[in-house]
């Protein structure tokens, strides 16, 4: 099937600071994907649309200044989280569209931790 | 931002007993369910899925019913293991490129699996 990876799996960072997040997929080409935000107990929250060669599209209440998403190529969509603040501190999952456009595959998330 | 005290609500089940688990979702408009597997510190693993012109479907030991007239999803697990113990999220998607291909998830269920 097909593979979502994230780098890295877990950071640390001190509060003030940007923390950059990356997907890819590993097998397939994926023209969108999309970034989650998942606080402890909760759901997942969709956060963003990422688009190959065009701006992400963000959903209501998410900050596309805080939240900079690339994508750059066919494979690797980045989150660039900046300022990062403890309230920031989640666990961030990417996804990508499997062919048929109804599957998603997800990635193993990145655990974001803000001092 | 985060929810304090907010649990997921948890299914107590017997290794080898059959699991059930529920999910209402709320778009009428939604033609494509899925249900997800999320181990501690992983992403979302899918486990099976159905579309709106079916209400039922079968995988190996998981079986996933659609009631549309009431809009709930169930997914059941047979001879339950220690391997199923892990937060179960359903997911609603209007299918095809056009829609967007955005998933929206439901708030989830801890299955804790007694031996």
């Amino acid at each position: 099937g097909a593979v979502v990876s994230q780098h890295p799996s877990r950071v640390i960072c001190k509060s003030g600071t940007s923390v950059k997040i990356e997907c890819r997929s590993l097998d397939f080409q994926a023209t969108t994907m999309f970034w989650y935000r998942q606080f402890p107990k909760q759901s997942l929250m969709l956060m963003a649309t990422s688009n190959e060669g065009s701006k992400a599209t963000y959903e209501q209440g998410v900050e596309k200044d805080k939240f900079l998403i690339n994508h750059a190529s066919l494979t690797l969509s980045t989150l660039t989280v900046t300022s990062a603040h403890p309230e920031d501190s989640s666990f961030y999952i990417c996804s990508a569209p499997g062919q048929g456009w109804d599957t998603q595959y997800f990635g193993p998330g990145t655990r974001l931790t803000v001092l | 931002g985060e929810s304090v005290g907010l649990h997921l609500p948890t299914l107590s089940v017997q290794e080898g007993d059959n699991s059930i688990i529920n999910c209402a979702y709320s778009n009428s408009a939604s033609d494509y369910f899925i249900w997800y597997k999320q181990e501690s510190g992983k992403g979302p693993q899918f486990i099976i899925d159905i579309r709106s012109n079916m209400d039922k479907r079968q995988g190996q030991r998981v079986t996933v019913l659609l009631n549309k007239t009431v809009k709930h999803l169930s997914l059941q697990i047979a001879a339950t293991q220690p391997g199923d113990s892990a937060v179960y999220f359903c997911a609603e998607n209007i299918s095809g490129k056009a829609a967007g291909n955005k998933l929206t998830f439901g708030g989830g269920t801890r299955v804790l699996v007694k031996p």
